[in-house]
């Protein structure tokens, strides 16, 4: 149980084009999802908490009007990044909390972004 | 502002020894998460810490939590290779309902030879 899944796994894009990557909660509702970036060899980094049915909580210096979040149901939040430029290129992994209550987060696969 | 460090951040042993991984954090939490990060995947959830005191062990791996030291530990015992990866920390604000992100540490690269 609690698998996540993300799509696409993997996406190459060319410059000021938009990309948008799915999570869902494939066994599970999610009241609340979370995207995170990692550039190569460091860190995740919170994006942005995602909310279902209202609007998305952004962390300081992540741009709201770039990185577009909609999480219109219980089981799916998506991340849109507008208008991609090279230094958008990243691991973006996305995270879930049951509705149910508990502590944990269950990670997605990750999608890789590679932005020419 | 919430302050994750782990240390060592690369770590290189052989099959057999033992190592500790240390985690402190900044301000008061309630939940302490262990992940490992396999060469482009992504994470594992290893142990989730909720109290102090609180030990948990999973194979080779055991971590514990001291929430007034801010300092959580994760104890390799008798390494071997496929231990090998990247392995953070991470941890949840104290404020916000339990809703909030994670905060990461920088994570502890981890090589283990034979």
């Amino acid at each position: 149980g609690a698998v996540v899944s993300q799509h696409p796994s993997r996406v190459i894009c060319k410059s000021g084009t938009s990309v948008k990557i799915e999570c869902r909660s494939l066994d599970f509702q999610a009241t609340t999802m979370f995207w995170y970036r990692q550039f190569p060899k460091q860190s995740l980094m919170l994006m942005a908490t995602s909310n279902e049915g209202s609007k998305a909580t952004y962390e300081q210096g992540v741009e709201k009007d770039k990185f577009l979040i909609n999480h219109a149901s219980l089981t799916l939040s998506t991340l849109t990044v507008t208008s991609a430029h090279p230094e958008d290129s990243s691991f973006y992994i996305c995270s879930a909390r049951d509705w149910r209550g508990g502590r944990e987060q269950f990670f997605g696969p990750g999608t890789r972004l590679t932005v020419l | 502002e919430l302050k994750v460090e782990q240390n060592p951040l690369f770590l290189s042993m052989q099959e057999g020894k033992n190592y500790t991984i240390y985690c402190n954090y900044s301000t008061t939490s309630d939940r302490l998460y262990w992940y490992r990060q396999d060469p482009g995947k992504s994470l594992e959830s290893l142990f989730v810490l909720l109290s102090n005191g609180a030990v948990k062990q999973e194979g080779r791996l055991m971590a514990s939590l001291d929430t007034k030291a801010r300092l959580s530990t994760l104890h390799i015992t008798a390494a071997v290779h496929d231990l090998s990866a990247t392995y953070f920390c991470a941890v949840g604000s104290a404020s916000g309902g339990g809703a909030d992100g994670l905060t990461f540490g920088k994570g502890t690269h981890l090589i283990i030879q034979p």
